[in-house]
């Protein structure tokens, strides 16, 4: 299958910096790449849905001014979380969709987010 | 909302086939049964899909019941490494709405020795 990679795997920062966290679709182009977050013992919530060349589709109760994101390239999605606070903290993972095996999803490995 | 059920949990022994349980009941005719499972602190990993007809891979089988209400993925010989949460989705594999991928709480499997 597809691989789709993070980075980093993991971060620390302090509240009130902002932090990015990079997703890549290391052997396909992926026009489509999803932002999820997940908290402990919970389920994943979708953020957002990136298209390349154009605005990401946030969901319902997702702050699109604190958690920009970018898709600058068919490999390449960005998801800044901006000015953090520790209710931040989670597992931010990423995934592509595969047009060329049935809109497939693949996930990246995912960063843990840690504000203190 | 999810639109599929699954119990919480379930154990099977080392070795033994697992056998996980999902009730869809309202899915339409072009929506499209996943199989999902995501180790401890790693993303989700996919495992198998299938629409109406049974389906076997390496990882594991998924039997659809004929009236589509509800699926058994399937892990023949049940390792330690299996061990995870286990999500039963349905979507269309398109470009559409329908075809986010929304995650339920999933069955926990545990395989003991």
């Amino acid at each position: 299958g597809a691989v789709v990679s993070q980075h980093p795997s993991w971060v620390i920062c302090k509240s009130g910096t902002s932090v990015k966290i990079e997703c890549r679709s290391l052997d396909f182009q992926a026009t489509t790449m999803f932002w999820y977050r997940q908290f402990p013992k919970q389920s994943l919530m979708l953020m957002a849905t990136s298209n390349e060349g154009s605005k990401a589709t946030y969901e319902q109760g997702v702050e699109k001014d604190k958690f920009l994101i970018n898709h600058a390239s068919l490999t390449l999605s960005t998801l800044t979380v901006t000015s953090a606070h520790p209710e931040d903290s989670s597992f931010y993972i990423c995934s592509a969709r595969v047009p060329a095996e049935g809109y497939e999803q693949y996930f990246g490995p995912g960063t843990r987010l840690t504000v203190t | 909302d999810a639109k599929t059920t699954q119990p919480p949990s379930m154990d099977c022994a080392e070795g033994r086939a697992a056998n996980l349980p999902c009730n869809h009941s309202t899915i339409s005719g072009n929506e499209y049964v996943y199989w999902y499972r995501q180790i401890h602190s790693q993303g989700p990993q996919y495992i198998i899909h299938g629409l109406k007809n049974n389906e076997t891979n390496e990882m594991a089988s998924l039997i659809i019941t004929e009236d589509r209400k509800s699926s058994t993925l399937i892990l023949p010989h049940a390792t330690l490494r299996d061990t995870a949460v286990y999500y039963c989705i349905v979507r269309v594999p398109s470009t559409g709405a329908n075809s986010k991928l929304t995650f339920g709480k999933g069955i926990t499997l545990s395989v003991r020795p």
